[in-house]
């Protein structure tokens, strides 16, 4: 089973700043990986997939990178509707794994 | 637009059952692999099974395979999970998504879940 490791597990910032979340696969998944949003209550929803590509919908301030075995999700600039838990997810074997999870808060 | 309605969820003692439905709606359901994933409270997401277009193919995490079976009705336009010999830790929020026609294994659309707890 492919394991994924977000770091970091909380990450506190304000709003306007950059995020950089990342996300390190026990081995390669090529380019298949993909970035999920999730808020309080709500079912998770799809923001990146196949490392670079973003979703329909998905503002332009959310962006991919990466392949292998590292990659990187970024917020250039946080709105405060973006403060939330996000995961990854690969797709290239399975069971299809998803990382752990990265808490995104307003600091 | 896409609509997924999971229903189904409830208390359910250890070992028990119980059969979780999604409906579908707004897509060409018969076009589409689908799949559960669960969350267990306070916790992270777990990929339970998916089913191909077809019903050809299926698969199941090693924590479910033998008590779970995940089928279709494409007629009906909707997805289901029975969920046989339940234990403690099958308690969480299950949700149907929607893989993606040209990724398959990329989630483009969640229901909103349905929660099963089992406890005595």
């Amino acid at each position: 089973e492919i394991v994924l490791t977000q770091s970091p597990a909380t990450l506190s910032l304000s709003p306007g700043e950059r995020a950089t979340l990342s996300c390190r696969a026990s081995q390669s998944v090529s380019s298949y990986l993909a970035w999920y949003q999730q808020k309080p209550g709500q079912a998770p929803r799809l923001l990146i997939y196949d490392a670079s590509n973003r979703a329909t919908g998905i503002p332009a301030r959310f962006s991919g990178s990466g392949s292998g075995t590292d990659f990187t999700l970024t917020i250039s600039s946080l709105e405060p509707e973006d403060f939330a838990v996000y995961y990854c997810q690969q797709r290239s074997n399975w069971p299809k794994t998803f990382g752990q999870g990265t808490k995104l808060e307003i600091k | 637009q896409v609509q997924l309605v999971e229903s189904g969820g409830g208390l359910v003692k250890p070992g028990g059952s119980l059969r979780l439905s999604c409906a579908a709606s707004g897509f060409t359901f018969s076009d589409y692999y689908m799949s559960w994933i669960r969350q267990a409270p306070g916790k992270g997401l777990e990929w339970v099974s998916y089913i191909s277009s077809s019903s050809s193919y299926t698969n199941y995490a090693d924590s479910v395979k033998g008590r779970f079976t995940i089928s279709r009705d494409n007629a009906k336009n909707s997805l289901y999970l029975q969920m046989n010999s339940l234990r403690a830790e099958d308690t969480a929020v299950y949700y149907c998504a929607r893989e993606g026609i040209a990724a398959a294994g990329v989630l483009d659309y969640w229901g909103q879940g349905t929660l099963v707890t089992v406890s005595s």
